[in-house]
Parts: C-alpha cells; structure tokens; sequence
C-alpha cells in the first residue's frame, strides 16, 4: 500500500506484483519530462521520458503515462524486483529553458 | 558506474576552510549543472552551465561559486560555508544547453559536511 511519511511518500509491494507511482507536476507549460530512480549513496539514474505531445511511452518493464489535463505522471514498473527499491523523483522541464525542476519523491519498497 | 566523475566522494570542512569539488564528462556534452541535495528531499537546482558560459544561478549565496574551466569540467569552489550547507552535490551533464531537448546524466556526488 501507499503511505505517506514525515518526509517521503512510501510505496510498499510485493516482489511480482506491478508498481505505480504518481507524480502531479506544477507547470502547465512543461514539455518534457523524465522519471530518475535514485538508490542510497548514488546520483539520480534516468529511467524513461516523455514529451507533452505523447500520452504514453514504454521502456523495459517500465511505462510512463502522462495526463496533461490534470498535470499528471505515472510510472508504471511491471513485474518488480528487489533492485528496483529505491527513491523515484520525476521531473519537469520546458521548452528552450535549461531547469529540470524535481518532484518530491516516492521510496518504493519491494518485499519477498 | 556513471559517465559523469564526481571527486572527491565525501568531503569534511570546517567554516573557515576553502575547498572545491569537481565533476568531469566525457559524453560531449554541452551543458552541465549543480544541484544540491539534502536528506529526503529532491535535488534543487544551484547553477547551470551551457557551452561554458553561465546561464542560470539560482539566488545561491556568494559563498558557492562555480567555475566552468572547458566543456568536459565543472567545479565548485566553496569558502566560508555554513553547517546547514551539509548535503549531498550532484553534477550532472546534458547534451544541449536546452534540457526540453535531452536528459540529464548524473554523477554519483560528493557528500559535503561542514563542521
């Protein structure tokens, strides 16, 4: 289930069982954005992104779909794994501009 | 392992100490940034670089200050910083100086903490 904690919302799943974690994002006039999964004592790794004018794109094991009429992003992971804990931030940027502003965060949690 | 080097990995200054951290790339990349990144939280937007010439500061106090020597080189020099200053640095590089165009790649950071 989802919970939200002092400082990181939490997602808690079961290895197998498919993740989603959300994302509402700020700027209706955001065009690109992108999912990072951050594991403990790493930096940011890039995941999957996608551009205003598609409502979904795939990766391996991995779907993002985005609702641009509620400023909305998911990030689909099928099948999860234990080495897909980890903290998941997506972020939002906008044409000609070199800000990529960052969510707050979800801590996925994955359990045998 | 990350394309972007980050040195050192963890760092311990005191409030009167100069240091400075630094971040290479070899992707050829055009632009590249800073972010700091406290406990549980997203990384924030200090400083952006596009083809070596300084297009965003982020209000950071003077005590940051950053320095592009060429495309690949990114470095932070710090002086008099306080104990709330105490985070985690992240580089990272992109292949344009337009993020709407391409991702970021990120380095691994230096863990700075200031005594």
């Amino acid at each position: 289930g989802e919970s939200v904690g002092l400082h990181l919302p939490t997602l808690s799943v079961q290895e197998g069982d498919n993740s989603i974690i959300n994302c509402a994002y700020s700027n209706s006039a955001s065009d690109y954005f992108i999912w990072y999964k951050q594991e403990s004592g790493k930096g940011p790794q890039f995941i999957i992104d996608i551009r205003s004018n598609m409502d979904k794109r795939q990766g391996q094991r991995v779907t993002v779909l985005l609702n641009k009429t509620v400023k909305h992003l998911s990030l689909q992971i099928a099948a999860t794994q234990p080495g897909d804990s980890a903290v998941y931030f997506c972020a939002e940027t906008y044409y000609n501009t070199d800000k990529l502003i960052f969510g707050t965060g979800t801590r996925l949690q994955v359990f045998p | 392992d990350t394309e972007v080097t980050q040195t050192p990995k963890h760092l311990v200054m005191g409030m009167t100490n100069k240091k400075s951290l630094k971040c290479e790339q070899h992707m050829g990349h055009r632009a590249m940034y800073w972010y700091k990144q406290k406990a549980k939280k997203p990384p924030e937007l200090m400083f952006v670089y596009s083809y070596e010439k300084l297009s965003i500061n982020e209000s950071v106090p003077s005590r940051f200050s950053p320095e592009c020597p060429n495309s690949s080189l990114l470095n932070l020099h710090l002086h008099a910083l306080q104990p709330e200053d105490s985070a985690l640095y992240l580089c990272a590089s992109s292949q344009d100086g337009r993020t709407g165009g391409s991702p970021l790649h990120f380095g691994n950071g230096t863990r700075l903490t200031v005594t």
